[in-house]
């Protein structure tokens, strides 16, 4: 099925590990977005990419980093994780001509212990 | 200041009836887009109803309408027949920067629990 697909669903990660949140579209999506949701709160932004190559800040980029290498892919590298980092992560793409088709990902949960 | 805001942290309505939850926004861009999503407790996102700030004509999907007062800033779910199935959050969310070659991202409020009762 066309989508956003993320993997894991579910990390549990050590203080100080790191990882990488996989987030891969194929609607040839140009812009694709990385939101973390703590309990009981909504979205809030990590990242976001206009397109291939082209990545920006939101408003919790710290202790993250991203890369665009392909329109598909959109990984979320967390290095060095923090119990603050214990989150649920989306992942959510948009077609350059949609006022309103963004598409979410099921979400990765991760717990940092 | 927050560009959304939903005051009501938990909402309780009667299986079978209306419900309204409430969302105020901030912006200063012209052109912008409201939403409203649902996640169940699966925790997947579930677009419901989009507004556009052009829309002369509030917007409508099955049950769900949405009250838009741009004067106000206001942009207010209505839920009609409420079911069971509708107990989830229930979050309002705002894409600006139309006007120009931005990130068109969208910013959520925090959310209203609602819960049906039978």
């Amino acid at each position: 099925n066309a989508g956003v697909t993320q993997t894991p669903k579910f990390r549990i990660l050590k203080i100080g590990q790191s990882m990488t949140l996989q987030c891969a579209q194929d609607m040839n999506h140009n812009y694709m977005y990385w939101y973390r949701q703590d309990p009981g709160m909504g979205l809030k932004l990590i990242y976001y990419s206009v397109g291939a190559g082209i990545t920006d800040k939101g408003e919790v980029p710290n202790g993250y980093n991203v890369s665009r290498s392909t329109t598909e892919d959109f990984p979320l590298r967390l290095e060095l994780a923090a119990p603050s980092q214990t989150s649920v992560y989306f992942c959510a793409s948009r077609a350059g001509d949609s006022h309103y088709g963004y598409t979410f990902g099921s979400g990765t949960r991760l717990t940092v212990v | 200041a927050q560009k959304i805001t939903q005051t009501q942290p938990g909402m309780f309505v009667q299986e079978k009836e209306a419900v309204t939850l409430d969302c105020t926004y901030d912006t200063s861009d012209p052109s912008y887009g409201l939403f409203w999503y649902k996640q169940p407790s699966s925790g997947e996102m579930i677009f419901l109803i989009y507004q556009g700030s052009y829309d002369q004509q509030n917007a409508t999907e099955g049950r769900y309408s949405l009250n838009f007062q741009k004067a106000r800033k206001s942009a207010n779910l209505v839920i009609s027949a409420s079911q069971l199935g509708d107990s989830a959050m229930y979050f309002c969310a705002m894409r600006e920067g139309d006007s120009g070659a931005g990130s068109y991202q969208l910013t959520f409020g925090k959310g209203t629990k609602l819960s049906v009762i039978p």
